[in-house]
């Protein structure tokens, strides 16, 4: 099928770390990716990895993809207020994204 | 340079009624897709057009239509409309398809919801 799976809620103090996880299905994308929903808005791309990628780090974003077992996961370094918001993974599947359910992350004080 | 347009932002119909939510990309995009997003179901993929042409279709009934135009807007329309069909609804340019990267530039979408 194409479900690809996050868990609903993170919940992480401000300046801790992040991470969230994503299991896929089709070991065939080229690419995965990591966007980015605010309240009111559309999805904003946060980042992304070839699939013949372990790790990419760009400045606080870490991803990891681990292939064998079709786990992605985003770590958001010193988290602040402002990355509180729902974050999707994708898989391209023949010229479209199939989305995560979504990970709404709360960021407390 | 201006980002991903789309109108109405809120409109309310109700059963049976028909709807055209419009969408213009980013200057220079050709690819416009639909996302269909809900509570329930997350983000479903609707379709994606390329130079006026349908290249892709998600999993929706044919009540669910589009078009693009030579501009590269595109419109798309549900017919007798439902309960179920109360969503938020997005679009997404790029310059020609997923591409290299992926990236899809995201409208703030149209939200809709039917009594």
């Amino acid at each position: 099928g194409e479900d690809v799976e996050q868990s609903l809620f993170l919940s992480v103090r401000e300046g801790d770390s992040s991470v969230i996880n994503c299991t896929y299905t089709d070991s065939s994308s080229t690419y995965l990716y990591w966007y980015k929903q605010e309240p009111g808005a559309g999805l904003q791309l946060l980042t992304y990895i070839f699939s013949n990628m372990d790790m990419k780090q760009d400045q606080r974003l870490t991803v990891l993809l681990n292939k064998k077992d079709k786990h992605l996961s985003l770590r958001i370094a010193d988290t602040q207020t402002g990355d509180s918001a729902i974050y999707f993974c994708a898989e391209d599947n023949t010229d479209k994204l199939i989305f995560g359910t979504g990970t709404r992350l709360q960021v407390f004080p | 340079k201006a980002g991903v347009t789309q109108t109405p932002r809120y409109l309310i119909k109700t059963r049976g009624q028909q709807v055209t939510l419009s969408c213009s990309p980013i200057s220079g995009h050709r690819s416009v897709s639909w996302y269909q997003q809900t509570p329930g179901q997350g983000l479903q993929f609707l379709f994606e057009y390329f130079s006026e042409t349908q290249r892709n279709k998600g999993n929706f009934p044919g009540r669910f239509s589009g078009r693009q135009f030579s501009n590269s807007r595109s419109e798309m329309n549900v017919s007798t409309l439902e309960l179920g069909d109360s969503a938020l609804y997005l679009c997404a340019s790029s310059l020609g398809g997923l591409g290299n990267t992926g990236e899809l530039f995201f409208g703030e979408g149209s939200r809709l919801t039917v009594l």
